[in-house]
Formats: structure tokens, C-alpha cells, sequence
């Protein structure tokens, strides 16, 4: 299985922007990149998905490296609201199963 | 509209009882996974069904563990002789075949004494 590496935490200063790194080398030409952030005692939540260009949505906006061996997760302006742990994953459909295989994540601590 | 919604949303057991946790996913999603998140982890993937039935089980870690989706829409995560080993937070999601985006319930938090 394709693993995705992030660093154990980062902080950001609040309305300043955050750029959450992922490494994937070894990620397949059909996995797809997510991140999903989970919030204090609350289930993951889906942020943004890519496959091999740049995203943006209301929420934030991945860029993908062009080897695709890494992404950058992109909050515009960090709120207080935005202090979570983000997940990096690759989407995993091997034989129509669509489960996403989570690491530890970054815990984003956003200072006010 | 409403979103997935687990119940309870805490259980206490007893080593050696038998849980049953509830999954209600949203309206017309034909998708629905289990996960389970021990402390300071990220969620661990169990099952997956589409439809009614289990389409992928790898992730069940022994057969004390089952789950069912009768008629394709609620699921319940049954546990058989419940170890303290089991205790972490049960994770369901849905989504709509095809689509990537998971919608993730509150969980149930499963303490065994």
C-alpha cells in the first residue's frame, strides 16, 4: 500500500496562511490525493482531492507537485476553526473498495 | 439535511459482553464504512459494504468482530466477547458510489472494563 509522510505538528498565527506538506513516493498514476481534517471529538471531515492538477475549493486549495510524489495542503487564512489534525491520504479503490487508509497526521495549532 | 449519525454515542461494557453500535447514513447513500480510532491514532479501516453486502472485510481484525447492512441503508457493528483491546472510538461514514467524498459520523466511544 502507498504511504503518505506528514510532519507530527505545525503552528500557524491566526489569518496568516498554512502550508501542510505530504510526501507520497511511492503513490500509482490512479490514486487519487485527499486530505480530510478532524477536529477535536468530532469524525474526520473532508477538505479537497486531487489527482494531478491543482485544486482549489471553498475550503482551502492542493497543490501537487508534477512527479506527484508530493502535496501541499493550502489554508488561505487560518482561524481558530482550523486547528485539527489533516490527514494526507491516498485513495486506495482496489476492487471498488474505496476505503481510505489514515496515518497520524498533522496537528495544526493555529495561535490567536 | 441530516448527516451520519452513530448511536449511542458512549457505551460502557463489561470484558466478555456483547455491543451492538448503530450507523445511520445519509439518506440514499449506497456506501457505508467502519472505522475505529484508538487514542492518539488516526481512524483504522474495518469494512466496507455497498449495498447490502460486504464488499470489502479485510480490515475486521478477528472474527469476534461483524457487521450487517440488512437492507442497505441502517448498519450495526457487532462485537462478540468484547477484550479491553477493543476500546476506541467506532467511526461510520457514507458516501455515494462513485464519489470520493466520505461523510464521517460523530462516533461511538466504546469503553471495555
Amino acid at each position: 500500500d502507498a504511504k503518505t509522510t506528514q510532519p507530527n505538528s505545525m503552528e500557524s498565527n491566526e489569518e496568516e496562511p498554512v502550508h501542510l506538506p505530504c510526501n507520497h513516493s511511492t503513490i500509482s498514476g490512479t490514486d487519487y490525493i485527499h486530505w480530510y481534517r478532524q477536529l477535536p471529538s468530532q469524525g474526520p471531515e473532508y477538505v479537497i482531492h486531487g489527482l494531478t492538477s491543482n485544486v482549489n475549493n471553498r475550503m482551502a486549495s492542493l497543490a501537487i507537485a508534477e512527479d506527484r510524489k508530493s502535496s501541499t495542503l493550502i489554508l488561505h487564512r487560518a482561524t481558530l476553526r482550523d486547528a485539527a489534525v489533516y490527514y494526507c491520504i491516498l485513495n486506495l479503490a482496489q476492487g471498488g473498495s474505496e476505503k481510505l487508509v489514515f496515518g497520524k497526521g498533522t496537528k495544526l495549532t493555529v495561535n490567536p | 439535511g441530516a448527516g451520519v449519525s452513530q448511536t449511542p454515542s458512549n457505551k460502557v461494557t463489561e470484558k466478555g459482553k456483547y455491543v451492538e453500535l448503530r450507523c445511520d447514513p445519509i439518506s440514499g447513500h449506497t456506501a457505508l464504512y467502519w472505522y475505529r480510532q484508538s487514542l492518539g491514532q488516526g481512524p483504522e479501516f474495518l469494512i466496507y459494504f455497498q449495498g447490502t453486502g460486504a464488499a470489502d472485510d479485510s480490515g475486521l481484525p478477528n472474527d469476534r468482530f461483524f457487521a450487517v447492512r440488512p437492507e442497505g441503508s441502517v448498519s450495526t457493528l457487532k462485537i462478540q466477547r468484547t477484550e479491553r483491546g477493543d476500546s476506541a472510538v467506532y467511526l461510520c461514514a457514507s458516501s455515494l458510489i462513485g464519489y470520493n467524498e466520505q461523510f464521517f459520523g460523530p462516533g461511538t466511544r466504546l469503553t471495555v472494563l
